[in-house]
């Protein structure tokens, strides 16, 4: 079946430090990966979309600058949160799927910042 | 403005007993998924419906694209069940961009 493998599952950074984060998909190639966060009493929010032979799409309010992600096959991704804050905190989802499917998730990394 | 409107937000059932969820969409959207949150975190899928109904044991789903809905039914809950049960749909544009309801905490109680 199709899994989605996510690590750390958790992770404690400093203030101002940078943490990467890798998403694996298992049994499937997947043609597109998406990258979510859950904040503290919210849902889930969409950082950018990463599909193969497009370049990644950023939602408003989320930044390559900020966020770089990188996507070299179809069954790897990894995204950094560069100088965390406070405000970065929760859990960062990686959905994997193909186009006009279902999307497959991860189990989070779990990003605390001190 | 939200795009998905998910309710209840909080919802205890007894063993046995059942209920359902549903999501309301603003737009016409061109299919849905379901999932359950663990105790682990993850999101475990349980439907995705571009129309019609599903059933998968004490779970049967609903999806009315042109009435912009869907429904997630669970009967005989068990204690199990408890969890937090979201439902998503694509994003205009992309199938596999989602856009996520704000969640339903269910807690089954003995």
């Amino acid at each position: 079946g199709a899994l989605v493998y996510q690590y750390p599952r958790r992770t404690i950074c400093k203030s101002g430090t940078s943490m990467r984060m890798e998403c694996q998909a298992v049994g499937f190639q997947a043609t597109s990966v998406a990258w979510y966060r859950q904040s503290p009493q919210k849902t889930f929010e969409l950082i950018a979309l990463s599909t193969v032979n497009s370049a990644i799409k950023y939602e408003q309010n989320f930044t390559q600058e900020k966020f770089p992600i990188s996507h070299p096959n179809l069954s790897f991704s990894s995204m950094t949160v560069l100088n965390a804050y406070l405000e970065d905190r929760g859990l960062y989802l990686c959905g994997a799927g193909t186009d006009y499917a279902e999307q497959f998730f991860g189990p989070g990394t779990r990003l605390t910042v001190l | 403005g939200d795009q998905v409107e998910q309710s209840p937000s909080a919802l205890s059932l007894h063993e046995g007993t059942g209920s359902a969820l549903r999501c309301n969409f603003t737009t016409t959207m061109r299919a849905v998924q379901w999932f359950r949150k663990n105790s682990r975190g993850s999101l475990i899928n349980l439907f995705y419906l571009a129309s019609g109904t599903k059933e998968n044991g004490r779970l049967k789903s609903a999806f009315d694209s042109k009435e912009r809905y869907s429904t997630l039914h669970i009967r005989d809950a068990q204690l199990e069940d408890s969890g937090t049960y979201f439902c998503a749909a694509p994003l205009s544009g992309s199938f596999n961009k989602l856009t996520f309801g704000a969640g339903t905490r269910l807690a089954v109680c003995p």
